[in-house]
């Protein structure tokens, strides 16, 4: 099955500048990559996804880059800010073969002042 | 809201009791699933329904008992537990579709076995 890892496991940057999340999947089936963002206390909550036909995809602050050969994907937080603090967790998943949805084992990102 | 609402929020239980955990959507979505979330294994996929049908079963210890009497619905009956069974139990939901994939997530159950 799907085996999802994912680096590193805490983060801490300075307010302004950027974070790298970075995962690895192990199933060249995977075709569908989404980010969540789970804040203290609440439930994990998407925030931008990636499928396997396009290599990045950017919305505002948040991009994300997608390596098919060598199955690796990267979440990119440009000019973090204090409530960019939360856990993050990547997931993969193969739309057309099942529903489940791996997770990696999440990166909790600090924001310092 | 998400629109995925689990209950009880909290839940203290000795390791002879029998309790559920339930979660309800009304967004429509066809597949279900159930996560635990601890600190060791952060998002630990447990089952997937879909279209009321039981798609995974992760190798979980037979004390969890799934039920999903119709697409909106999703049980967790638990039975004999084990403190180290104490997490966050989370459902989720999803089109179950190839071209709507987003899981919702509800606000969770915190078990606390005793």
């Amino acid at each position: 099955g799907e085996n999802v890892e994912q680096h590193p496991s805490t983060l801490s940057v300075q307010e302004g500048d950027s974070a790298v999340i970075k995962c690895t999947y192990s199933d060249s089936a995977s075709n569908y990559f989404p980010w969540y963002k789970q804040e203290l206390g609440k439930r994990p909550q998407l925030i931008i996804d990636i499928r396997s036909n396009v290599g990045e995809k950017k919305d505002q602050r948040i991009a994300v880059t997608l390596n098919k050969t060598a199955k690796h994907f990267s979440l990119h937080i440009t000019e973090t800010q204090p409530e960019d603090s939360a856990v993050y967790f990547c997931a993969a998943s193969n739309s057309h073969r099942d529903d489940k949805i791996i997770f990696g084992k999440g990166t909790r990102l600090h924001i310092l002042p | 809201e998400t629109g995925v609402t689990q209950t009880p929020r909290h839940l203290v239980m000795g390791m002879t009791n029998k309790k559920s955990l339930k979660c309800e959507q009304h967004l429509g979505h066809n597949a279900m699933y159930w996560y635990k979330q601890s600190a060791k294994k952060p998002l630990e996929l447990m089952f997937v329904y879909n279209f009321k049908e039981q798609t995974e079963n992760n190798s979980v210890p037979s004390r969890f008992s799934p039920e999903c009497p119709n697409s909106s619905h999703l049980f967790l009956h638990l039975h004999t537990l084990q403190p180290e069974d104490s997490a966050l139990y989370l459902c989720a939901s999803s089109h179950g579709d190839r071209e709507a994939f987003e899981a919702f997530f509800g606000q969770g159950t915190r078990l606390t076995v005793v």
